[in-house]
Parts: structure tokens; sequence; C-alpha cells
């Protein structure tokens, strides 16, 4: 089955600044690759997602890239503010939503 | 909100105990996902359920059992329960059968604590 890598699994920013959060997956057949955002105490909420047609996507301060050759993905959050404070899990599956496997998470923390 | 409810938020019992969760998916969703999130850890998914039939399993345990029912909502019964066992317990649906990608809709969970 499809196996997900997350690094790192804390990270701290400056205010203002941009985070990287990275992540691998195995199964060459994988096409979509959602990102998921969980703060404190609540449930995980989709917060963007790249299907395999597509290098990069973008949504105000929120972009992810997909290198499929690399079989690797990432999430890019320019201009960091407090509320950006959370958990993140990048995710991937090869056939629908009920192969969907997620990384371990990622604990971004925003230092005003 | 999400439009999914899960019931209860928050349970205690003790080992060797058995519990029932319980989730209602969003109107007109078919489909009801589990994950188990322990301490610091991932979603690991458990079951996937598609219009009262089961349609995909993770790492379930065999203490673990889950079903739909005809008003599509699902309950997660775990048996035998375990200190290990301690964890939240995630519910998420999706409109579709699950054979295809498209945004899961999470609860906000029932944690469970084992003592």
């Amino acid at each position: 089955g499809e196996n997900v890598e997350q690094h790192p699994s804390t990270l701290s920013v400056q205010e203002g600044d941009s985070a990287v959060i990275k992540c691998t997956y195995s199964d060459s057949a994988s096409n979509y690759f959602p990102w998921y955002k969980q703060e404190l105490g609540k449930r995980p909420q989709l917060i963007i997602d790249i299907r395999s047609n597509v290098g990069e996507k973008k949504d105000q301060r929120i972009a992810v890239t997909l290198n499929k050759t690399a079989k690797h993905f990432s999430l890019h959050i320019t201009e960091t503010q407090p509320e950006d404070s959370a958990v993140y899990f990048c995710a991937a599956t090869p056939f629908g939503n009920e192969k969907l496997t997620f990384g371990t998470g990622t604990r971004l923390t925003i230092i005003p | 909100d999400s439009g999914v409810t899960q019931t209860p938020k928050h349970l205690i019992t003790a080992t060797g105990q058995r519990v029932t969760l319980r989730c209602s998916p969003r109107s007109g969703d078919l489909s009801v996902y589990w994950y188990q999130q322990s301490l610091d850890q991932g979603l690991q998914f458990l079951i996937q359920y598609y219009n009262g039939e089961e349609r995909a399993k993770g790492n379930i345990l065999e203490r673990f059992s889950a079903q739909q029912f005809p008003d599509l909502h699902s309950e997660l019964n775990l048996s035998s329960l375990e200190l290990g066992d301690s964890a939240l317990y995630f519910c998420a649906s999706s409109p579709a059968s699950g054979r295809i990608t498209g945004e899961l809709f999470f609860g906000e969970g029932s944690r469970l604590t084992v003592l």
C-alpha cells in the first residue's frame, strides 16, 4: 500500500516568514494529494489539494507543488500569521478516498 | 461546522469494557470513514462504509467493528478495551463512494480514555 512520509515533525517560524512542509509518497500511481489543517482540539479541515496533472496550485498565501518524478509534494505558506499555528497533514491516494493515506503531521508554530 | 456529528465528545472507561461511538454524516453524504488519532500521531484509517456496505478496511483491530445503518449514521464498536486504545476517534463523510477523490468532512471527534 501507499506510504507517506512527512517532514519536519515540528516547525517554528517567525511571523511573516515562510513555512515549507514536505512529503514523499511511495506509490507512483498516486494521483491526488490533499493537505489538511488541524487546529488544537479541532477537527482536520482541507486547506488545499492537487491532482497529478498539475504541478502547482496556489490559494492566497498557500501553495502546493508536486514533483511526480521524485514522488514528493510540498506545502508552502507565505507571510505566516499566528492563526497558521496548527498541525498540518499531507495525504496521498492512488485510488479514491478509500485508499487515502495520511502523513504523520507537522506541528507548525508561528512565533509573534 | 462541518455538518458531521459525533457522540459522545468524551468518554472515560476501564480496561476490558466495550464502548460505542456514533457518527451522523452530512446530509446527503453516503460515505462514512473512521479514523483513529493517538497522541501526537497521524490519522490512522480504520474502516469505510458506503450506503450501508463496508467498502474499505484499514488497520482495524479484530476487537473493533463498525456498521452503517439505513439512515446512514454509523457506529464504531470498541470491545475488550486496552490502555492503548485511548485516542481521538474521528468520523468523516463524503458524498461519493470513496472510489473517487474529494474533500473529507470531519466531525469534532470522540475522545476515548481507557483507565
